[in-house]
């Protein structure tokens, strides 16, 4: 069956390290991948897509890879701060211009 | 340019009742989606208008209709509300249909007792 999986439902952190969240499928050939923000009470934020060409992708603190051999997505925050406390929520499409599929997403915590 | 606004935020219904979700984008998209979030399930698409004048059913579409108004706004009804629709439903808007980032509102939290 096809499946989308986040690595962890919590992630817990000190500021300033870097954090890692892992994004793994399996019986999907995605042509993209995004990822997304999401804070209490408020809809997802997109934050960066990623082509099935491209190896990474990177956004100011951000830095997203999409490994097709490995059906997996990392997403890591550098110099990471409480204000990235949030939950993160991978999501890619189903193939052959199909819909946009999304995990359950990481609530990522960043204690100061 | 408040980019996509759902209306309402909140609402409580008895089973058997019907209501209209009311979902408008600003930013001239061509594509409108409707999810629901629930805890533990993630997002799940309900319906999409890939362009104005089209609409298809996505993963969980049983109990609900939708009617692309406009290019602006997309709605979502639910006719006999079921304590199973009891969610979070967010309406959501991109440049095109594939390969573009969605654009998400707020949120409508909905009760069914």
């Amino acid at each position: 069956s096809q499946k989308i999986e986040q690595n962890s439902e919590a992630l817990n952190i000190q500021e300033g390290k870097t954090a890692t969240l892992t994004c793994n499928y399996t019986n999907y050939s995605p042509a993209y991948l995004q990822w997304y923000r999401q804070d209490p009470g408020r809809g997802p934020v997109f934050l960066l897509l990623i082509r099935e060409n491209e190896k990474e992708k990177r956004k100011e603190r951000l830095k997203v890879t999409f490994d097709t051999t490995l059906k997996q997505s990392l997403f890591h925050i550098t110099a990471s701060q409480p204000a990235d406390s949030a939950t993160y929520l991978c999501a890619l499409d189903e193939g052959s211009q199909g819909n946009l599929i999304f995990g359950k997403g990481t609530k990522l915590s960043v204690k100061p | 340019n408040a980019g996509v606004t759902q209306t309402p935020k909140f609402q409580v219904l008895k089973t058997g009742q019907s209501m209209t979700l009311q979902c408008a984008q600003d930013m001239n998209h061509n594509s409108m989606y409707w999810y629901r979030q629930d805890p533990g399930m993630g997002l799940r698409l309900i319906y999409y208008s890939a362009s104005e004048g089209t609409t298809d059913k996505g993963e969980v579409p049983n109990g609900y209709n939708v009617s692309r108004l406009n290019k602006r706004e997309f709605s979502l009804r639910l006719e006999s509300a079921a304590p199973s629709q009891t969610s979070v439903y967010f309406c959501a808007s991109s440049d095109t249909y594939y390969n573009s980032p969605l654009h998400f509102g707020n949120g409508t939290r909905l009760t069914v007792t």
